[in-house]
Order: C-alpha cells, then sequence, then structure tokens
C-alpha cells in the first residue's frame, strides 16, 4: 500500500540531544512537509521542500533542519537548540487531485524531552 | 495571506446532519478550500475540496458560498466514529498551507 511512514511513534530524548525524525513515502510525492503540533493547537508548518534539493523554512523552522537527498525520504532533526521540542510532529506530501494540492500525512511521531 | 477561522467547538446528536462552518473572507480567487479531520493523536484525514463549486463525495458535502468568504462542511448522517477536530484550511504563498485551530465536532448518542 502506498503511504507515509513516520519513525519512530514515540522517542523520548534527554535534553540537548539532537534527534532525527524519519519521514518516508512511496507515493512518488514530489512536495513534502513537516509539522508541529502542540496539545490543543493547529498544525504550524516548520519546513517544506517542494523538490529534491531543496528545501524552504515554514513559520518554525528555528531550532529544527531537514534534508531532501532524495524524492521519497524527508527527514526532520530537532536540534539541541530548539527550546521547546516536546510535541507531536507530522509529516505529509502533495499530490494533484482535480486541479487542487491534497496533502496526505503519516500517522505522526511524538517527542517527549526529559 | 488567506487565514480561516472556525467555533472551537459544536456537538450535534447522532444521526442528525453536521453543519461546520469556516470563514476565509481573505481568500483570492484561484485558492482552493480544503477540509481535513484529525482524531486524537493521529495524522488528519483528507475529506473535501473545493474552488467555486459545491462538492460531495462519500464522506460529506461542502458548500462554499458565492463570494467564496466562507464555506460549510456537512456531515449528512454524523456517527460517533465522526467526532474529531475538523479543519478548513487554504493554501497560500509558496505551496504553504494554512491550519488554523479547528473545530471540535463531538457526536452524542
Amino acid at each position: 500500500d502506498g503511504g507515509i511512514t513516520q519513525s519512530p511513534k514515540y522517542l523520548f530524548r534527554k535534553e540537548g540531544q539532537n534527534v532525527t525524525l524519519s519521514c518516508e513515502q512511496n507515493l512518488n510525492h514530489d512536495a513534502m512537509y513537516w509539522y508541529r503540533q502542540d496539545p490543543g493547537q493547529g498544525l504550524r508548518l516548520i519546513y517544506y521542500s517542494q523538490i529534491v534539493n531543496d528545501f524552504q523554512k515554514g513559520d518554525i523552522a528555528e531550532g529544527y533542519s531537514v534534508s531532501r537527498e532524495k524524492k521519497e525520504s524527508f527527514p526532520l532533526t530537532v536540534t539541541s537548540a530548539q527550546k521547546n521540542p516536546t510535541a507531536f510532529y507530522l509529516c505529509a506530501s502533495t499530490s494533484r487531485v482535480r486541479g487542487a494540492n491534497v496533502l496526505t500525512f503519516g500517522a505522526g511521531s511524538r517527542l517527549t524531552v526529559l | 495571506d488567506a487565514k480561516t477561522t472556525q467555533p472551537t467547538s459544536m456537538d450535534c446528536a447522532e444521526g442528525r446532519a453536521a453543519n461546520l462552518p469556516c470563514n476565509h473572507s481573505t481568500i483570492s480567487g484561484n485558492e482552493y478550500v480544503y477540509w481535513y479531520r484529525q482524531i486524537h493523536s493521529q495524522g488528519p484525514q483528507y475529506i473535501i475540496h473545493g474552488l467555486k463549486n459545491n462538492e460531495t463525495n462519500e464522506m460529506a458535502s461542502l458548500i462554499i458560498t458565492e463570494d467564496r468568504k466562507s464555506s460549510t462542511l456537512i456531515l449528512p448522517h454524523a456517527t460517533l466514529r465522526d467526532t474529531a477536530v475538523y479543519y478548513c484550511i487554504v493554501r497560500f504563498t509558496g505551496n504553504q498551507f494554512y491550519f488554523g485551530t479547528g473545530t471540535s465536532l463531538t457526536v452524542i448518542p
């Protein structure tokens, strides 16, 4: 089945450690996105990439880094510079459906910094 | 940039239609309106999208006003499994999508 796979689903880390969240898609989608969600809040855009080897900052990119070396992979690194990294992280990609760019989401990764 | 506003929460009796409004008064002429829903701790699920015309699929109907400044998502016969947070979103500059805080729909038995 085609889809977006995020791993790990749950991750615990000590303060000051960098962590990398994986996002893999087999949908052959060009554009990929990373969102952060805090309890009771909507989704906020961290980074997005429209093609391989290119990505743009979203609203809350500080303390995060990404790479897009392959079309199917868009890993997110949460660095020690991120002041409050505990959150639910969602990866998505877009496809064209009846002229529109429709987002497809992964199941998410929940990061807890102790 | 286009943004959306939605009521924070709504209740709906099981079996009745759930009508979820969204205001997107700053939307530009070529931007679509999308609806997603999110069940706790899962990724958002696509429901429907539209540009100008009303749309219907197996999950819901989308009614967009003629001036495109607002829309309504209709779940025709709400079930308990429809309890979720519903997001009305629009796309703006640079292929980004704006998510507000959504409407928390509770379907009551």
